[in-house]
C-alpha cells in the first residue's frame, strides 16, 4: 500500500517555463513533507520542506504547496533551468508522537528541462 | 566536503554470501538511517538509529538483515545469505538529531549491491 504517490513518472518542460510536480499521500498522521532531488549515481539531495501547519513554503525558485484537505502537495520550479533536470522525490514523515522519523518516499518524477 | 560517505560504492556478490555495507555519517549527527532503493522505486526505510541504539527497525525485511552502530557514529548494515532480490542501492542518511523541521536527512551516494 503506497502511502506517498507520485503519479507522473516523467515530465518535460521548456527552459524558463514553470515545472509543477505533484504528490499525493494517504496517511493523515504525516506532519512534515519534503522534496529531494536526485542525479544519477548520487544520493538524494534535500531541496525544500513544509510543515503541516503551513500551506506554502518558498525558497528562491522553488515553492512547495500543501493542501491538507486533499492530501496533496506540489513543487513549483520557476523559471526552470536545464540543471534542474533530475529525478524528484516527494517524502513524508509522521514524527508527531511516534518516536520515529523515517521518511516515506514516493516513486519519483523524472524532470527534463529542455534548452 | 564532510558529507555522508558510504563504502564500498559497488559490491557484487554471489547468492548465499554475507556482505557488510558501511556508512560514515556527518560528524556530530546523532541520527542515522538506512534505506534501500530498488530500480524504479523511491528509497524504502530500513532502520533508524538514535545514537548507538536502533530506535526503529520496522523496515528490515527479515532476520537476514542486521545493522549496528556501536559507538554512535559509523554504522554497518549486514546481510546474511544474500538473495538475488536483495540487489538494490543501499542508502545511508544522517541528521543532526531525530526528525522534524531543520533536521532534514542528508544522504550518502549509496552502495549498489548486486547479488548474482
Amino acid at each position: 500500500d503506497q502511502q506517498v504517490k507520485q503519479n507522473s513518472p516523467s515530465l518535460s518542460v521548456q527552459e524558463g517555463r514553470i515545472s509543477i510536480l505533484n504528490c499525493d499521500y494517504t496517511n493523515s498522521m504525516f506532519d512534515y513533507f519534503l522534496w529531494y532531488k536526485k542525479y544519477p549515481a548520487e544520493g538524494p539531495t534535500f531541496l525544500i520542506s513544509i510543515s503541516s501547519i503551513k500551506d506554502k513554503n518558498e525558497d528562491g525558485r522553488f515553492t512547495v504547496f500543501l493542501n491538507k484537505s486533499a492530501k496533496h502537495l506540489s513543487l513549483h520550479i520557476v523559471p526552470s533551468q536545464p540543471g534542474d533536470s533530475a529525478v524528484y522525490f516527494c517524502a513524508a514523515s509522521g514524527s508527531r508522537g511516534s518516536g520515529t522519523y523515517k521518511y516515506i518516499f514516493g516513486t519519483g518524477t523524472r524532470l527534463k528541462v529542455l534548452a | 566536503g564532510a558529507g555522508v560517505s558510504q563504502t564500498p560504492s559497488n559490491k557484487v556478490t554471489e547468492k548465499g554470501k554475507y556482505v557488510e555495507l558501511r556508512c560514515d555519517p556527518i560528524s556530530g549527527h546523532t541520527a542515522l538511517y538506512w534505506y534501500r532503493q530498488s530500480l524504479g522505486q523511491g528509497p524504502e526505510f530500513l532502520i533508524y538509529f538514535q545514537g548507538t541504539g536502533a530506535a526503529d527497525d520496522s523496515g528490515l525485511p527479515n532476520d537476514r538483515f542486521f545493522a549496528v552502530r556501536p559507538e554512535g557514529s559509523v554504522s554497518t548494515l549486514k546481510i546474511q545469505r544474500t538473495e538475488r532480490g536483495d540487489s538494490a542501492v543501499y542508502l545511508c542518511a544522517s541528521s543532526l538529531k531525530g526528525g522534524g523541521p531543520h533536521n532534514e536527512q542528508f544522504f550518502g551516494p549509496g552502495t549498489r549491491l548486486t547479488v548474482l
